[in-house]
C-alpha cells in the first residue's frame, strides 16, 4: 500500500515563474490537505481539500496561490509568479477521514522543496 | 497568533536517559493531541496521541501526559536512543477544525 506521493521532490523557479507541485494520496483516502514549512518554521496549514471541494483554506495566501483536488488525479499546488519569499517545503497529507470526525491522524508525503532563484 | 507552543527549540539527552518534550496550548476545546516526529529530508510520521479525557498514553518507549488545567502536555522517551534524534512537533486537532495545528517543533539530539 504505497504511501503519500509528491511530486517532484525538488523544485527550482525563477522568480516570476509558476511552481505545480502534485500529491497522490493514500489509497483510500479522499482528504487532503496542504501544509507549508518555512526555514527555521513549524508546519502550518494550507488548505483541506476533498475530492472537487475545497472545504477551508484559510491558511492559504489570498493572491497567486490556488490548489485543487479533481475527481480524477492527484490534488495541484499551484503557485503563480514566485517570489523568493516562497521558498519552502511543501507537504501534503491525507486521512480516510475529516480530522475532527477521529484521533486526526494525517499521513505525511516526503515533501516537495520549492527553491526560488 | 500560535496556538500551540513548543518553547524549546532543542533538546540534547545523553543515550539511555529520559527525553521530555513539552507543548502549551490555549485553545481548551480539542479532542486529542498528537506527536509526530521528523527526520530531515523526510515527511513527518506519526508517533502517538492522547484524548482529551485521558491524562497518559503510553506505547513502548513513548509515553504522553497531559495536564488540562495547566494546559500543557509533555512527551517523555525512555530510554533515549540515537535513532530517536528528530524534530518533535506536537498538534492539536479539536473536532471543529478542519486541520491539525502544529507547533513550531523541539529538534532532539541523542549523543551515545
Amino acid at each position: 500500500n504505497a504511501g503519500v506521493m509528491q511530486n517532484p521532490r525538488h523544485l527550482v523557479r525563477r522568480r516570476g515563474q509558476e511552481a505545480r507541485l502534485r500529491c497522490s494520496p493514500m489509497k483510500g483516502h479522499s482528504h487532503v490537505y496542504w501544509y507549508r514549512q518555512l526555514p527555521e518554521e513549524g508546519l502550518k496549514f494550507m488548505v483541506y481539500l476533498q475530492k472537487e471541494n475545497i472545504i477551508d483554506e484559510s491558511g492559504m495566501p489570498k493572491e497567486r496561490f490556488s490548489a485543487e483536488f479533481p475527481k480524477e488525479g492527484p490534488s495541484i499546488l499551484r503557485i503563480q509568479q514566485v517570489v523568493r519569499g516562497d521558498s519552502a517545503a511543501y507537504f501534503c497529507a491525507s486521512s480516510p477521514l475529516r480530522v475532527g470526525q477521529a484521533t486526526g491522524e494525517l499521513f505525511f508525503g516526503e515533501g516537495s522543496r520549492l527553491t526560488v532563484l | 497568533d500560535q496556538q500551540v507552543k513548543q518553547n524549546s527549540p532543542s533538546l540534547s539527552v545523553q543515550e539511555g536517559r529520559i527525553s521530555i518534550l513539552n507543548c502549551d496550548y490555549t485553545n481548551s476545546m480539542f479532542d486529542y493531541f498528537l506527536w509526530y516526529k521528523k527526520y530531515p529530508a523526510e515527511g513527518p510520521t506519526f508517533l502517538i496521541s492522547i484524548s482529551s479525557i485521558k491524562d497518559k498514553n503510553e506505547d513502548g518507549r513513548f509515553t504522553v501526559f497531559l495536564n488540562k488545567s495547566a494546559k500543557h502536555l509533555s512527551l517523555h522517551i525512555v530510554p533515549s536512543q540515537p535513532g530517536d534524534s528528530a524534530v518533535y512537533f506536537c498538534a492539536e486537532n479539536s473536532n471543529s477544525g478542519y486541520a491539525l495545528n502544529f507547533g513550531k517543533g523541539t529538534s532532539l539530539l541523542v549523543t551515545p
